[in-house]
């Protein structure tokens, strides 16, 4: 079977950093996307990594690894609005979307 | 605001009825794809379409549930004989097949609740 893990929650701290790891195991592997979701409202589009390594975007980056299985979304100087949930997703062999349960992120201040 | 547009927002309906919503995507996008989301989960795989060809349709979508797309453009989803289980956020996404982004960009949802 296919199966995406990811934390279910995780809190932090406004102005800290947080890594959310999402780990994977699919029929083949044609990318890995990161979504933000805010309660409510449909998923926006934060990252695609296809080849292992960092790509940094802002105060966001995605880091994957293909012989691991694993991926992580790092945010850094961390924003109340912020707050969100946020979906690890794999491009499968058969180019569909396997979704994670996703990751709600609380920022304290 | 991804260009990717759903119609209602909103529905709610009682059990048995037939509700039908409306996507309309980035306009120069190819494929159109139909989620289902319930609260704490990922969005879930219904349906999708390449232009107007639905191309492949999900093992856990039952016979109450059917998409078209005629003219490649817009795309509706119908459900029939609403039932309880069926309330939800129903999420339309399109991408392009042009160049190698598969980025898909998610409309706004419709939400169903059924009574």
């Amino acid at each position: 079977g296919q199966n995406i893990d990811q934390p279910t929650e995780m809190t932090a701290t406004e102005g800290a950093i947080v890594q959310i790891n999402c780990t994977y195991q699919t029929s083949g592997f044609n990318g890995l996307f990161w979504y933000q979701q805010h309660a409510g409202e449909a998923p926006t589009f934060l990252s695609y990594n296809v080849l292992d390594g960092l790509e940094e975007k802002g105060r966001f980056s995605s880091f994957l690894s293909r012989s691991k299985g694993y991926s992580y979304l790092l945010l850094k100087e961390l924003q109340m609005k912020d707050s969100a949930s946020y979906l690890c997703a794999v491009v499968d062999s058969n180019y569909q979307l396997i979704w994670g349960a996703g990751t709600k992120l609380i920022i304290k201040p | 605001d991804t260009g990717v547009s759903q119609d209602p927002r909103h529905k709610i309906t009682k059990r048995g009825q037939n509700v039908t919503f409306r996507c309309d995507p980035i306009s120069e996008h190819n494929r159109l794809y139909w989620y289902r989301q319930t609260l704490g989960q990922g969005p879930e795989f219904l349906t999708y379409f390449q232009n107007e060809a639905q191309l492949e349709k999900s093992r856990l979508l039952s016979d109450r549930f059917s998409a078209e797309r005629p003219k490649g453009s817009f795309s509706t989803l119908e459900i029939q004989r609403t039932e309880q289980g069926d309330s939800a956020m129903y999420l339309c996404a399109s991408r392009t097949l042009a160049g190698d982004s598969d980025t898909q960009y998610f409309g706004p949802g419709t939400r169903l609740t059924v009574l």
